[in-house]
């Protein structure tokens, strides 16, 4: 069965710092991996997905992960971090021929000025 | 940007009680989902509901649970006979095709006392 791995709960950043949320997943087939961000209130929006082809995904926001098939890694990094980043941060994997998506337990991402 | 839309944003029921929660998926979307959260846990699968039928479920998803989308633009989750375990974020999700992405609303926080 495919599961994510989404290390540290919680990771703390100064503004203008790299972000690097990490995220290893675990499938049998070749997955989908995707990223969402919770802000607070609020639903989870995707900000990026991987399903073939180029394995360096961008997204919204300034985010983008590398699928790293060796190290069955995807983990979600962006340049310089501005305080409205801050929020709660989920991997997520589905297998094809599935609808579900699998999510990890969720990264939550502090920015300080 | 369309949004799906979740109400009530907070339910309160004592155990034993039926409860339906509703949401309004984005009007030309094809593929629904429902999924929940347990506090400090992870976003859990609970069903996907395509062409007026579940398409797929968890083992989550037991007799005590059913969907329903009575009139072409409400999409219902009801829980026939509340557990203190039912207690969780409940979030809605629609899709306009298979494997493009989820919109989710910002969830429904049941608490069954």
């Amino acid at each position: 069965a495919q599961s994510v791995t989404q290390l540290g709960s919680h990771v703390s950043v100064s503004e203008g710092a790299l972000v690097l949320l990490r995220c290893n997943y675990s499938s049998s087939v070749p997955p989908y991996l995707f990223w969402y961000v919770q802000y607070p209130n609020q639903g989870l929006q995707l900000l990026l997905k991987y399903t073939t082809g180029a394995t360096l995904v961008k997204g919204i926001n300034g985010f983008e992960a590398e699928f790293k098939k060796s190290e069955t890694s995807f983990h979600l990094t962006k340049p310089s971090a501005h305080m409205s980043d801050a929020a709660e941060y989920f991997c997520a994997v589905r297998n094809t021929g599935f609808q579900k998506l699998v999510f990890g337990t969720g990264t939550r991402l502090l920015v300080s000025p | 940007e369309p949004e799906v839309t979740q109400t009530p944003s907070h339910q309160v029921t004592q155990m034993g009680q039926e409860v339906i929660l509703r949401c309004v998926p984005i009007s030309n979307h094809l593929y629904f989902y429902w999924y929940r959260q347990i506090l400090g846990q992870k976003v859990e699968f609970l069903v996907s509901f395509y062409n007026n039928e579940i398409s797929e479920k968890s083992e989550i998803f037991d007799d005590q649970f059913s969907v329903e989308r009575p009139d072409g633009s409400n999409f219902t989750l009801k829980i026939r006979s509340t557990k203190l375990e039912d207690s969780a974020m409940y979030f809605c999700a629609s899709g306009a095709e298979r494997d493009e992405k989820l919109f989710f609303g910002s969830g429904t926080q049941l608490s069954v006392l």
